[in-house]
């Protein structure tokens, strides 16, 4: 089954710093991934996703993230981290040609003043 | 506006006493899932549904059940529910196509005594 590792469950950032959290995933063929956002108190939110056009995908609120299909990785990376950025991001996959969506167990990001 | 609806968004019950969640999608998705997040642990899918009348297990459907007469509904059911399903509970819908942005529910937060 396909699955996907984000190591370090709380990631502590300054503001004003890089926001960088990794994703691994375990599939012989690229699959579909994916980057959700979790603020407090409500649902997921999607953002970003790589469905094979570009490695390098753009999303909202400043953050990309790069696929790295030798390293099977998929980080995502803010250049300068927000108060605003504190949530749970979770990574995502979804096997090609498969509806069902296997997430990480997310990284609680904390933003220091 | 696109949403999925999730009803109620807190539930207490005791152990045993059968209950219902309700969720309804208004983008005629076909593809329908239920997760529950627990702390460390992440999404882990409960059941999801292709279509109308077509229901399956994801990865921890033990104490659960799903039913899927129209394609807007997917209530989840548990009929003698426990204190380890204590959960945040997630309703989600998307559009078939592993690349498909999943649109989730604002959540159930249910605690078994």
């Amino acid at each position: 089954a396909q699955s996907v590792t984000q190591l370090g469950s709380h990631v502590s950032v300054s503001e004003g710093a890089l926001v960088l959290l990794r994703c691994n995933y375990s599939s012989s063929v690229p699959p579909y991934l994916f980057w959700y956002v979790q603020y407090p108190n409500q649902g997921l939110q999607l953002l970003l996703k790589y469905t094979s056009a570009a490695t390098l995908v753009k999303g909202i609120n400043g953050f990309e993230a790069e696929f790295k299909k030798s390293e099977t990785s998929f980080h995502l990376t803010k250049p300068s981290a927000h108060m605003s950025d504190a949530a749970e991001y979770f990574c995502a996959v979804s096997p090609y040609g498969n509806n069902r969506l296997a997430f990480g167990k997310g990284n609680q990001v904390v933003v220091i003043p | 506006e696109a949403q999925v609806t999730q009803n109620p968004r807190y539930l207490i019950t005791v152990t045993g006493k059968k209950l219902t969640v309700t969720c309804s999608q208004n983008m005629n998705h076909e593809y329908m899932s239920w997760y529950r997040q627990d702390p460390g642990l992440g999404l882990r899918q409960i059941y999801y549904s292709m279509n109308v009348e077509a229901t399956d297990k994801g990865d921890v459907p033990e104490g659960y059940k799903v039913s899927r007469k129209e394609k807007r509904n997917f209530p989840l059911i548990l009929e003698s529910p426990s204190p380890n399903q204590t959960s945040l509970y997630f309703c989600a819908s998307r559009d078939t196509g592993g690349q498909t942005e999943a649109f989730f529910g604002q959540g159930t937060r249910l605690t078994v005594v």
